[in-house]
């Protein structure tokens, strides 16, 4: 079946460090990649997707590319800030009858310290 | 406006009883979704509705039961509750037009349930 492997956290960064979080994915087919981000007491938020390979999603400094070689979408930010300070879940969204639910990594904690 | 609601925000109960946790949407979305989120943060389907029709429904003991009265609400009801149904239960809808797993989904707050 569909699978998500992020890198394990919590990763601590200083303000405007360059953050890479790592994820790579098990999917037949084609499936569809996001990034969602929680913050503390809130729900998720999509951050940014890519729908098929080579694409690259951007939102508010973050991106990830879409690499079906490598079956990887890892997350960069050049600079972070201490309000990026979240839990960061990589997903995919897999291809086929009724599978539109979102297959989640195990999060990966960011505390960035000013 | 909230996009994606759930009642109640925190649930706090003692095993054996039964409760249930709502989720309204006014996205006009076609697709709604149970996931839970165990205390490691893990994040997993439980169950989709497309236009009030069950699509998905993962190994969840048939304690849990979804119900949806019209594409806008999604409730999910637990009977007999044990301690470890204890989790931060989210809510989800998306559009699912012709874009097969294209579309993003929308989360609600989140319900954090709490069986003593």
């Amino acid at each position: 079946g569909d699978s998500v492997t992020q890198m394990e956290g919590p990763v601590t960064l200083s303000e405007e460090a360059f953050l890479t979080i790592n994820c790579t994915y098990t999917a037949t087919g084609y499936p569809s990649l996001f990034w969602y981000v929680q913050y503390p007491g809130e729900g998720l938020q999509l951050l940014l997707k890519a729908t098929k390979a080579d694409d690259k999603g951007s939102n508010k400094g973050f991106e990830a590319t879409y690499r079906k070689e490598t079956t990887s979408f890892h997350l960069e930010k050049g600079s972070v800030q201490v309000s990026d300070s979240a839990v960061y879940f990589c997903a995919l969204s897999g291809v086929g009858t009724g599978r539109r639910a979102l297959t989640f990594g195990s999060g990966t904690r960011l505390q960035v310290q000013p | 406006d909230t996009a994606v609601s759930q009642t109640p925000k925190y649930l706090v109960t003692q095993m054996g009883n039964d409760k249930s946790i709502k989720c309204e949407q006014n996205l006009g979305h076609d697709t709604m979704y149970w996931y839970k989120q165990d205390s490691k943060k893990f994040l997993k389907i439980m169950f989709s509705y497309n236009n009030k029709e069950l699509i998905i429904n993962e190994t969840v003991p048939n304690r849990f039961s979804p119900k949806s009265p019209d594409k806008a609400h999604l409730n999910l009801h637990i009977n007999s509750l044990e301690l470890g149904d204890s989790a931060v239960y989210f809510c989800a809808s998306s559009q699912n037009g012709q874009g097969w797993g294209t579309d993003t989904q929308y989360f609600g707050p989140g319900t954090r349930l709490t069986v003593l």
